[in-house]
């Protein structure tokens, strides 16, 4: 079966510095990978997807930037954090979809920037 | 431009039904997914639709109109663990995820 892993589980960091978000699949192969973000009551907002290794689609512009250096692992970077950074990040993985096939998510990373 | 909407929040009452009602406006339409989001938790896959009708899955329920771009999750023998968050999401001609930012379901005894 499918696992996803994200880390790390919470994460508090001051304006300005960097910031590296780590998310591996395990018992999949060439899975799609996304990144989004879920402000405190707010709805899910994609950040980037990956379709396959060093292919990142940006939906956001923004200070974060993401990498696929390996097919089953996804990287959410910021090289200086921003206070309107602070969120819920979420990992999710899915094949390219028909059928019932949907996106399934990782546990995720709470970021809150000081 | 691509549209979800779902009320942002809903009360009901312990043994009860509960339905939570989405709309959609979106660049094609290739299903539609239903989420469970308990507190500071990741989202859970809970039903998907992409006919027209009913889809039951023991006490949820989930009902699609493709022509009127609506669908609703129907909650059966409300538990006090169904309080949550509950996300709609369409996916779109191009396979992506268009997602309504979800109805908060507060359940009272």
């Amino acid at each position: 079966s499918q696992t996803i892993h994200q880390w790390p589980a919470t994460l508090v960091q001051p304006v300005g510095s960097p910031l590296s978000l780590e998310c591996t699949v395990e018992g999949t192969s060439n899975p799609n990978l996304y990144w989004y973000r879920q402000a405190a009551g707010r709805g899910l907002q994609l950040l980037f997807y990956s379709v396959g290794i060093g292919q990142i689609s940006s939906e956001v512009p923004q200070n974060l930037s993401a990498s696929r250096p390996q097919d089953r692992q996804f990287i959410l970077s910021s090289k200086k954090l921003l206070l309107s950074d602070s969120g819920f990040y979420l990992c999710a993985w899915g094949p390219l979809g028909e059928g019932q096939e949907t996106q399934y998510f990782g546990p995720g990373t709470r970021l809150l920037v000081l | 431009g691509q549209n979800i909407d779902q009320p942002t929040e809903m009360t009901a009452t312990e043994g009860a039904i509960v339905q939570i009602n989405c709309t959609y406006q979106t660049s094609g339409f290739n299903g539609l997914f239903w989420y469970q989001q308990h507190a500071g938790e990741a989202p859970t896959f809970l039903s998907y639709n992409v006919l027209d009708g009913l889809e039951e899955k023991g006490r949820f329920s989930s009902f699609l109109s493709r022509s009127k771009g609506y669908s609703y999750l129907l909650l059966k023998e409300l538990q006090m663990k169904d309080s949550a968050s509950y996300l709609c999401a369409v996916r779109d001609s191009n396979y992506q995820l268009i997602w309504g930012a979800g109805t908060k379901l507060i359940i009272k005894p």
